[in-house]
């Protein structure tokens, strides 16, 4: 069925540092790839997002690239602060158009200061 | 904009009891509601996709007769666990899909259920 693989499970890095997390897709008709930020105890918060008629997109310190031959989209922190330390969640979505999100198994990201 | 709030955000019950949440959209309609939920220290798991005035669609291995869906209207959708026990205990998340905008979710800040 389909997947989404999430790498790195936990990352840390210095403050000012950049933070990648890499994720795969196995639907090729997946065409949606939105990031969620989710904080302790509260729910996920959509931080960027891509669509297959894009390469690469960015807002402020976020960017995000996709690869759709290689089915692999990222995620780029750039200037990395103490209040980005959460999880971070990939996801992409179902080829059959119903909405569905298939979401990765998630990031914890510590920026250390 | 896009907000999505859920009622209540804990709840404790005892077990056999029955445990409603609602989800609402505050600033936009959705047709489409999602609800998930979510174990300690892991990803989201999709429990059904809730639709205005129809029948809502569950995944795989999720009881329809023990999660209760209701979506009514355009702004509100609400989750029933039914007869609940200690292994329901858990984060349950609603997203609510943005009307003419394929895929975009905006999720709900969560309800803590503890069934004792």
């Amino acid at each position: 069925g389909e997947n989404v693989e999430q790498h790195p499970s936990t990352l840390s890095v210095q403050e000012g540092d950049s933070a990648v997390i890499k994720c795969t897709y196995s639907d090729s008709a997946s065409n949606y790839f939105p990031w969620y930020k989710q904080e302790l105890g509260k729910g996920p918060q959509l931080i960027i997002d891509i669509r297959s008629n894009v390469g690469e997109k960015k807002d402020q310190r976020i960017a995000v690239t996709l690869n759709k031959t290689a089915k692999h989209f990222s995620l780029h922190i750039t200037e990395t602060q103490p209040e980005d330390s959460a999880v971070y969640f990939c996801a992409a979505s179902f080829s059959s158009n119903t909405g569905k999100l298939i979401f990765g198994q998630g990031t914890t990201l510590q920026v250390k200061p | 904009g896009a907000v999505v709030s859920q009622h209540p955000s804990r709840v404790i019950c005892k077990s056999g009891t029955s445990v409603k949440i609602e989800c609402r959209s505050l600033d936009f309609q959705a047709t489409t509601m999602f609800w998930y939920r979510q174990f300690p220290k892991q990803s989201l798991m999709l429990m059904a996709t809730s639709n205005e005035g129809s029948k809502a669609t569950y995944e795989q291995g999720v009881e329809k007769d023990k999660f209760l869906i209701n979506h009514a209207s355009l702004t509100l959708s609400t989750l029933t666990v039914t007869s609940a026990h200690p292994e329901d205990s858990s984060f349950y998340i609603c997203s609510a899909e943005l009307a003419g905008v394929n895929n975009e979710q905006f999720f709900g800040p969560g309800t803590r259920l503890t069934v004792l």
